[in-house]
């Protein structure tokens, strides 16, 4: 497995502004993923974040609203932009530890709320 | 669209009982098969995998999978207090890196 850790684990944010959530991983992993969590809900897949190329986003998810970075094989970071109420939700990273398995393990997640 | 089939609950299950968590998938070409177990405010956390047909058991966790007819259950022997949660069933899609999730069932062990 790996330790992930997040930052922040919560914030309330007033609409219109932008947010940037911090996943760090305690081992070098080849995928990354973002996920979103509204209260009550599964998981949907945001976006696959690989070291050394741009992101690859889901349907009905774009780089302009959620751009992501991942600068190294331990690091990545999702921005929640312009931010609208609708937006509230827990957002979690995972990685996939050993490619071979497809097996994710999730952060604790970010609980943000938009006023 | 590639779907991952759940029933909601709440299923409710006596202590001590075995708890039955089933599961359908509609991807054919899914290769792995995995049962997460996310407490209320907390994220999932892995309990099972499986990637071949039959059962797998971990302590008081089996999983069974039935490639054929799609489906993966989990079942929880000696089910106790602390097993109260959502368990997710996830499938690998097949044409993609990724997994997808079901809705989860609400499991409820009442003492």
């Amino acid at each position: 497995s790996a330790v992930i850790s997040q930052k922040p684990s919560r914030d309330i944010c007033q609409r219109g502004t932008s947010l940037t959530i911090q996943c760090q991983v305690d081992s070098q992993v080849t995928m990354m993923f973002w996920y979103r969590q509204q209260p009550g809900q599964s998981l949907t897949l945001i976006a696959t974040a690989n070291q050394g190329s741009e992101a690859t986003y889901e349907s009905g998810f774009v780089i302009d609203k959620f751009p992501i970075s991942r600068p190294n094989l331990t690091f990545s970071t999702l921005t929640v932009s312009n931010m609208s109420p609708e937006d509230s939700s827990i957002y979690l990273c995972s990685v996939e530890v050993t490619a071979s398995t497809d097996t994710q393990y999730f952060g604790p997640g970010t609980r943000l709320t938009v006023l | 669209q590639k779907e991952v089939e759940q029933n909601s609950g709440p299923l409710s299950v006596p202590e001590g009982a075995i708890a039955s968590l089933n599961c359908t998938y509609s991807d054919r070409g899914s290769q792995s098969f995995f049962w997460y177990r996310q407490y209320s405010g907390k994220s999932p956390e892995l309990i099972m995998s499986i990637y071949s047909n039959g059962d797998k058991e971990d302590g008081r966790f089996t999983a069974q999978l039935n490639k054929a007819s799609q489906y993966v259950s989990l079942l929880i022997r000696d089910s106790q207090p602390s097993d109260s949660a959502t368990y997710l069933c996830a499938v690998t899609e097949s044409s993609a890196s990724k997994i997808i999730f079901g809705s989860g069932t609400r499991l409820s062990i009442r003492p």
